[in-house]
């Protein structure tokens, strides 16, 4: 299996800060790699998948890069609504297997 | 727009069995598979498994074979989740997902799943 690895697990920052949010894998892997934003007591929501393709309707301040083991989302001026948990996903192989998370609070 | 509406909450004794539905609208029922992810309290997301609504193929993950089944019934455009020998570790919120290519969406709202003796 394909462990994912988050760095950090919990972030701080201020509206306005660019902020990057760091998914490591166990193993080289394809890019089909993916991140969710949930919040609170909500279904989490895909943000951008394929490592860099930013799913329709997500702000242009969301960006996603990497390839092989390192993959990295970066926020590049915070909002307030970007308060958060996130995870990373790979779809490269079975199981499919998630990032435990990194908590963002603003 | 394309919605997935799962059925409500659900409280079940150790030992049991739990059915939780997942139906789609807003596009065709079987142009997209289906995943289930649970979360446990305060947890990260665990993906369970994956089904093909055309024709019922499945994928499950190796910890559920054997508890996990996942069904669908085109004439409601539903896919349902069964998990059987229930026990306390299984208290989670169920989730469904339409299944892009290389993607996850929507997810539907998820479904509280309470076991409890």
């Amino acid at each position: 299996d394909i462990q994912l690895t988050q760095s950090p697990s919990f972030l701080s920052a201020s509206v306005g800060d660019r902020v990057t949010i760091t998914c490591r894998a166990s193993q080289g892997m394809s890019s089909y790699l993916a991140w969710y934003q949930q919040k609170p007591g909500k279904a989490p929501k895909l943000l951008i998948y394929v490592t860099s393709t930013l799913q329709s309707g997500v702000p242009s301040r969301f960006s996603g890069s990497g390839s092989g083991t390192e993959f990295t989302l970066t926020i590049s001026s915070l909002q307030p609504e970007d308060s958060a948990t996130y995870y990373c996903q790979q779809l490269s192989t079975y199981p499919i297997t998630f990032g435990q998370g990194t908590r963002l609070e603003i | 727009q394309v919605q997935l509406v799962q059925s409500g909450a659900e409280v079940k004794k150790p030992g049991a069995s739990v059915k939780v539905s997942c139906k789609a609208s807003g596009y065709t029922f079987t142009s997209f598979y289906f995943h289930w992810v649970r979360q446990a309290p305060g947890q990260g997301l665990e993906w369970m498994g994956i089904i093909n609504p055309e024709g019922g193929s499945t994928t499950y993950a190796q910890k559920f074979q054997g508890r996990l089944t996942m069904t669908w019934d085109t004439s409601t455009s539903t896919v349902t989740m069964e998990l059987s020998s229930l026990r306390s570790e299984d208290t989670a919120v169920y989730y469904c997902a339409r299944a892009g290519m290389n993607w996850f969406d929507p997810w539907g709202q998820g479904t509280l799943v309470t076991v409890s003796s």
